[in-house]
């Protein structure tokens, strides 16, 4: 299995563009997870999806970013307009219910730098 | 709700020397409990993970953690690290029941110097 899959792995934009990030979890699992990691913040949870639908999005720092999960194999992070604050790693990770420890497997995240 | 708490943002370290990582959390119920590891420019990997059993769980590369339940910690533990053990450390928990998510500590980064 290939793990999760992430693209792009480095993204470099101008302020006020529109940003958006893609994950392809593992085959068969039915959690994926959005998280952002920066210096000052540590690791977050931004939204996670059970079955392609969004369970929990309390993390999405406002109306400016939005996340989808067309399928089961297929996710997107989107940023729209992007601000320099936004600049950080954008991890996507995913998980399966079947799995009794409940172990998340990352994905190699995407660095995102916002000028 | 959950939340984890890790004692020391940075720990600094000689090789050889004996390590040990503290994590608290919050949680009213059932909990499965995970060490991760971010090697510098890398993604997060599994270390280890105490679901049920016995409270000291071994991982990979010579670590170890210790569930005690009535402290409500996991701390992580190494005997002797390596330089190659430098890296950041987060301590994650899940309440095993319902949809709650996996919570994240802060993350603690080991710098191990010659």
């Amino acid at each position: 299995d290939a793990g999760v899959i992430q693209s792009p792995r480095h993204e470099v934009t101008e302020m006020g563009q529109e940003v958006t990030l893609r994950c392809k979890p593992i085959s068969g699992h039915d959690y994926l997870f959005w998280y952002r990691q920066t210096m000052m913040r540590g690791l977050e949870l931004l939204i996670y999806f059970n079955n392609n639908v969004p369970i929990d999005d309390s993390g999405m720092p406002e109306d400016r970013f939005s996340a989808k999960m067309p399928n089961a194999s297929f996710s997107t992070l989107k940023i729209q307009p992007s601000e320099p604050r936004d600049s950080a790693v954008y991890f996507c990770a995913s998980s399966s219910r079947g799995t009794v420890y409940n172990e998340q497997f990352f994905g190699p995240g995407t660095r995102l730098t916002v000028l | 709700a959950q939340s984890v708490s890790q004692h020391n943002h940075h720990v600094i370290l000689s090789e050889a020397a004996s390590l040990e990582l503290g994590c608290n959390y919050s949680y009213g119920g059932t909990v499965n409990l995970f060490w991760y590891v971010q090697y510098p420019g890398q993604h997060l990997q599994l270390l280890l993970k105490y679901f049920s059993g016995d409270p000291l769980v071994k991982g990979i590369k010579g670590f170890e953690a210790e569930f005690i339940k009535s402290k409500f910690s996991f701390n992580l533990r190494k005997p002797s690290v390596q330089w190659s053990d430098t890296a950041e450390y987060f301590c994650a928990v899940k309440g095993v029941s319902g949809n709650t998510p996996l919570v994240f500590g802060k993350g603690t980064r080991l710098s191990v110097i010659a």
